[in-house]
């Protein structure tokens, strides 16, 4: 099975700040790769696909990258609505795994 | 638009059944592959289980491979997950989940608002 590991798991950010989460796949996933917002209480959301694939209605602050193990997720300039726990996933080859997400916090 | 209906949690004892359903609206049903992700008290997503659009295959975690069963009826536009064998650490909030894409290797687009299963006696 792919594992999938992100880090940090908790960041604490001030609002304007530039957050980046790393997102590392056990084996290439070629750019298989989805970000997630997740707030309390609430179902996730997606924001990118396909490494870097912004999903409709998502602010262009959120910005993806990477391909083969290696991904990131950045956030250009962390607004009051971004604070929440994002969660990298790989949809590879019939195999479906999340990371264990990383909790931004506010600083 | 898209509507995604859990229902079916509830509390029930280790090793009983329990059978989830989710009722989906607001889209071409049949088209797409449905998904079914937990996530236990203060912890992280865990991918359940996939099924086709068509219900010609079917994928599961190690986790409950063998105990769950993912099913979809078509004609009723409704998703289920049987879980079997129930134990303890599937106690977890259950959401359904549709690929964003039709026919197209694709993410999770859409989810359901969940339903909470608690396993314990």
């Amino acid at each position: 099975d792919i594992q999938m590991t992100q880090s940090p798991s908790t960041l604490s950010a001030s609002v304007g700040d530039r957050v980046t989460i790393t997102c590392r796949a056990s084996q290439s996933i070629s750019g298989w790769l989805a970000w997630y917002q997740q707030k309390p209480g609430k179902a996730p959301k997606l924001l990118i696909y396909k490494a870097s694939i912004l999903e409709s209605g998502v602010p262009s602050r959120f910005s993806g990258s990477g391909s083969g193990t290696e991904f990131t997720l950045t956030i250009s300039s962390l607004q009051p609505d971004d604070f929440a726990t994002y969660y990298c996933q790989q949809y590879n080859n019939y195999s479906w795994t999340f990371g264990q997400g990383t909790k931004v916090e506010i600083k | 638009q898209v509507q995604l209906v859990e229902s079916g949690g509830g509390v029930v004892q280790p090793g009983r059944s329990l059978r989830l359903s989710c009722a989906a609206s607001g889209f071409t049903f049949r088209s797409y592959a449905m998904h079914w992700v937990r996530q236990a008290p203060g912890k992280g997503l865990e991918w359940v289980a996939v099924i086709w659009y068509d219900g010609t295959d079917k994928f599961y975690a190690d986790s409950v491979k063998g105990r769950f069963l993912i099913s979809r009826d078509n004609s009723k536009n409704t998703l289920y997950l049987q879980m079997n064998s129930l134990r303890a650490e599937d106690t977890a909030i259950y959401y359904c989940a549709r690929d964003l894409r039709f026919l197209e290797w694709s993410p999770l687009g859409f989810w359901g608002q969940g339903t909470l299963v608690t396993v314990s006696s």
